[in-house]
């Protein structure tokens, strides 16, 4: 069966300082990969989508990048953290071809400070 | 941009009570899709609509496609605590990567 995996659960940085996320994803190949963020009591807004390696689609301009350097595998990062980066991020597959199914990772919480 | 209207934001019930939720939009869209959030979580999809009028149910849920193609609800039959959550609609248009979604409707069970 297929199973995402996202590191960390919980992020505290300093504003400023970079950022490396790491989603993983197992049991299928040729995913489409995603990376929302939820503010606080909000609904979900899509950062970056991916649909094959080395493919990323952006939605949202902001200081944050996203790349895909394996099949399975999907990073989001950052070189300089604001304040207003901080929610929860999630990361999400879908099964190619099918893009409304969306497989989410259990979420990091980050908190800029 | 296209918007989903998700209400009510949020519902207070006793246990064993009967909850409805619905979505709508002023696009057209061709899937609905409901999905839970418990909390520090992410979502997990509980229902699936492909075709307008489409009823669908997932054990005490039952969604249904609007026969317009803008809207959904989400029924949930004899609530038991677990069904506290966060309810997202999502909607997708064409084969667009980008689902438009709610913005939640959150689900209190009164003790």
């Amino acid at each position: 069966s297929q199973t995402i995996h996202q590191w960390p659960a919980t992020l505290v940085q300093p504003v400023g300082s970079p950022l490396s996320l790491e989603c993983t994803v197992e049991g299928t190949s040729n995913p489409n990969l995603y990376w929302y963020r939820q503010a606080a009591g909000r609904g979900l807004q899509l950062l970056f989508y991916s649909v094959g390696i080395g493919q990323i689609s952006s939605e949202v301009p902001q200081n944050l990048s996203a790349s895909r350097p394996q099949d399975r595998q999907f990073i989001l990062s950052s070189k300089k953290l604001l304040l207003s980066d901080s929610g929860f991020y999630l990361c999400a597959w879908t099964p190619h071809g099918e893009p409304g199914k969306l497989f989410f990772g259990s979420g990091t919480q980050l908190s800029v400070l | 941009g296209q918007q989903l209207n998700q209400s009510p934001q949020s519902m207070f019930i006793q246990e064993g009570e009967d909850v409805s939720m619905n979505c709508t939009s002023s696009s057209i869209f061709n899937t609905w899709l409901w999905y839970k959030q418990d909390p520090g979580e992410g979502p997990v999809l509980l229902i699936a609509l492909y075709k307008a009028g489409e009823l669908t149910s997932n054990g005490r849920l039952t969604a249904q496609f609007g026969i317009t193609r803008k809207d959904s609800f989400l029924n949930i039959s004899a609530s038991i605590p677990s069904d506290v959550g966060i309810y997202f609609c999502a909607g997708q248009l064409g084969s667009n990567y980008q689902l438009i979604w709610g913005a939640g409707t959150k689900l209190i069970i009164k003790p």
